[in-house]
């Protein structure tokens, strides 16, 4: 079974701080996503990464997928408190076998302080 | 306006006592799955379907089932609910691409107890 590690698992920094989320596995991933879940709600789609070694930029946000496609990170710079939130990664498995089956990591609970 | 529509949001309920949740997406998607969330764990896939009458176990589907009759309907089943699903239970769909899932679009979530 692949497995996604993500780390750090909680996470609560100053508002204007920068801040790195990583997401790790021993597997391949055909691509991986990240999402970000607030209270009540359910996960909503930030970015999907597909080439080994591609950087992606969503305003504040950077996120990279490992030229292995094994590992992503998630870098958040200048935070803010509407960055607060749960982010998950997501793979999709790089084999036929696991088709369809997404695979989350166990998430990061990051809280922005004013 | 596109959306997953799960229901009941919230409920609890005793052991044995046969429950269903549902779930509609009105985006005409054919993939659509259902995950539970605990502490520390992360999203787990319980059953997916990536037409309609067609289902798969996810990793973790003891104590459930699903149908697919419709294409924009994916309800979830508890026969005999017991405390170890009392969970928050997230379904999904998504436009898949090949052989991926997509990008998934998640309802609200159904908060459930099991007494």
């Amino acid at each position: 079974t692949q497995l996604l590690e993500q780390s750090p698992q909680f996470l609560s920094i100053q508002e204007g701080e920068n801040l790195t989320v990583y997401c790790n596995s021993s597997s391949v991933f055909s691509s991986l996503q990240w999402y970000r879940q607030e209270p009540g709600e359910g996960p909503v789609l930030l970015v999907t990464v597909v080439t080994g070694g591609e950087v992606k930029k969503l305003k504040r946000l950077t996120f990279q997928f490992g030229d292995a496609r094994k590992d992503s990170s998630l870098h958040i710079t200048a935070a803010q408190p509407g960055d607060t939130g749960l982010y998950l990664c997501a793979g999709e498995p790089g084999n036929m076998d696991s088709s369809y089956k997404l695979i989350f990591g166990s998430g990061t609970r990051l809280l922005v302080r004013p | 306006e596109a959306q997953v529509t799960q229901n009941p949001r919230y409920l609890i309920t005793v052991t044995g006592k046969k429950l269903t949740v549902t779930c509609s997406q009105n985006m005409n998607h054919e993939y659509m799955s259902w995950y539970r969330q605990d502490p520390g764990l992360g999203l787990r896939q319980i059953y997916y379907s990536m037409n309609v009458e067609v289902t798969d176990k996810g990793d973790v589907p003891e104590g459930y089932k699903v149908s697919r009759k419709e294409k924009r309907n994916f309800p979830l089943i508890l026969e005999s609910p017991s405390p170890n699903q009392t969970s928050l239970y997230f379904c999904a769909s998504s436009f898949r691409q090949g052989e991926n899932t997509g990008e998934l679009f998640f309802g609200e979530g159904s908060r459930l107890t099991v007494l």
